[in-house]
Parts: C-alpha cells; sequence; structure tokens
C-alpha cells in the first residue's frame, strides 16, 4: 500500500534551517505531486507548497516564498522540505501529502514535529 | 491567500446529521469544482474524505457526503457515529497552482 515514511523530529534555533525528508514507496514517485502541509500547535492545516515530482517545478505559498524550498530525488523516491530563516512560529507539526485525484492529496505522511527554540 | 471560513464547532448526537460550511471566493472555492474536506483525529494525519466537491475516496463511508454552492462549500456527516469525532478541514485549488485550507471544524458527537 502507498506510503509516506518522513523523518524524525528535530529541535533547531532561530535562524537556522531545517530539512525534513519523505520517502515515497509501492507507487510510482513520478507520477504524483508531492504537497506540504504543516500544523502549528492547537492550529488549522496551512498549505505550504509543492513540486511537480516529474519535472521538479514548484508553486509555494506566499506566506513562505523566499524561505521554503521543495526538492525531490527520484532515484531515491524521496521528496524533500527546507525551511530557512526559523522562528519560534515555526515550531509545528509538517506533512507531506501526496498529490491525489481532483487536486486532493490522498495519502499523507506521518508527520515531522519541527520545534524551534533558543 | 485567507484562508477558507468553517465554523468553529459543530455537534450531533449519535444517529444525527451535522453539516459544516466553508465559505471562500470566487477565486477560489466559486471558481473551481476542486474542493476537498479532510478528517483528523487529534495527534493523527489528516485523512481525504471528500475530492472534487462531492466525490468519496475509495473506502469512505457514505455517509460522508459534500456539496457545493457559489463560494460555499459544505461537507455532511450523516448517521453520526462516535469515532466521526474529529477536527474537519476543507480545502480549494485557488488557481495559478496555489491551495488554501480552511480554518478548521471541531466536530463533537454528543
Amino acid at each position: 500500500q502507498v506510503q509516506l515514511v518522513q523523518s524524525g523530529a528535530e529541535v533547531t534555533k532561530p535562524g537556522a534551517s531545517v530539512k525534513v525528508s519523505c520517502k515515497a514507496s509501492a507507487y510510482t514517485f513520478t507520477r504524483y505531486a508531492m504537497h506540504w502541509v504543516r500544523q502549528a500547535p492547537g492550529q488549522r492545516l496551512e498549505w505550504m507548497g509543492w513540486i511537480n515530482v516529474d519535472n521538479g517545478d514548484t508553486k509555494y505559498s506566499q506566506k513562505f516564498h523566499g524561505r521554503v524550498t521543495i526538492t525531490r530525488d527520484t532515484s531515491a523516491s524521496i521528496a524533500y522540505m527546507d525551511l530557512s530563516s526559523l522562528i519560534s512560529e515555526d515550531t509545528a507539526v509538517y506533512y507531506c501529502a501526496r498529490g491525489g485525484p481532483g487536486q486532493s492529496c490522498d495519502f499523507w505522511g506521518q508527520g515531522t514535529l519541527v520545534t524551534v527554540s533558543s | 491567500q485567507s484562508a477558507l471560513t468553517q465554523p468553529p464547532s459543530a455537534s450531533g448526537s449519535p444517529g444525527q446529521s451535522v453539516t459544516i460550511s466553508c465559505t471562500g471566493t470566487s477565486s477560489d472555492v466559486g471558481g473551481y469544482n476542486y474542493v476537498s474536506w479532510y478528517q483528523q483525529h487529534p495527534g493523527k494525519a489528516p485523512k481525504l474524505m471528500i475530492y472534487e466537491v462531492s466525490k468519496r475516496p475509495s473506502g469512505v463511508p457514505d455517509r460522508f457526503s459534500g456539496s457545493k454552492s457559489g463560494n460555499t462549500a459544505s461537507l455532511t456527516v450523516s448517521g453520526l457515529q462516535a469515532e466521526d469525532e474529529a477536527d474537519y478541514y476543507c480545502n480549494s485549488y485557488a488557481g495559478s497552482n496555489n491551495f488554501v485550507f480552511g480554518t478548521g471544524t471541531k466536530v463533537t458527537v454528543l
């Protein structure tokens, strides 16, 4: 069955960067887009951006533009989300999610908690 | 891009129905038939319940249904069950390869 397995929790300092990985299995990686979504503690889901896994094209939410970079390694079926210039408000669970039918997200990773603290 | 507006909470007794609204603009909900709904239990990843306004993925009970009128989409859960108690989020395509989520609704089964 389709699985997205994300890297482990991270604790990092303000001003630093964090890179979260998302390893896909049980489907053809290049046939589906990959979204990144975050959720701060007790808050709503927030769309960050997505990547066309086949050609590498990306689109980012204006809120994160300039700080977020989404990439992929098609040989390893892994997508990455890099967020820079971290502030405490970036403390959140970060999810990868496969682009599904009708512009939905049909499979989700388990989430990666990123804590930004001095 | 502003978040889509959902009521903070909704509730119903077992067996009853509850409907959650999701209001956007003509640039997102009203402009495309790409509204999806997600169920999220505490501490868990979201789960896709509805896509393209009213389509159900395989395995989602037919108690869950979606619709749209103008700039407002709706999710209805009929025959409420205890396991339906969760947070629900709508999402819409917003043009130019952008997406936006709703503010979220906590559904309580009384």
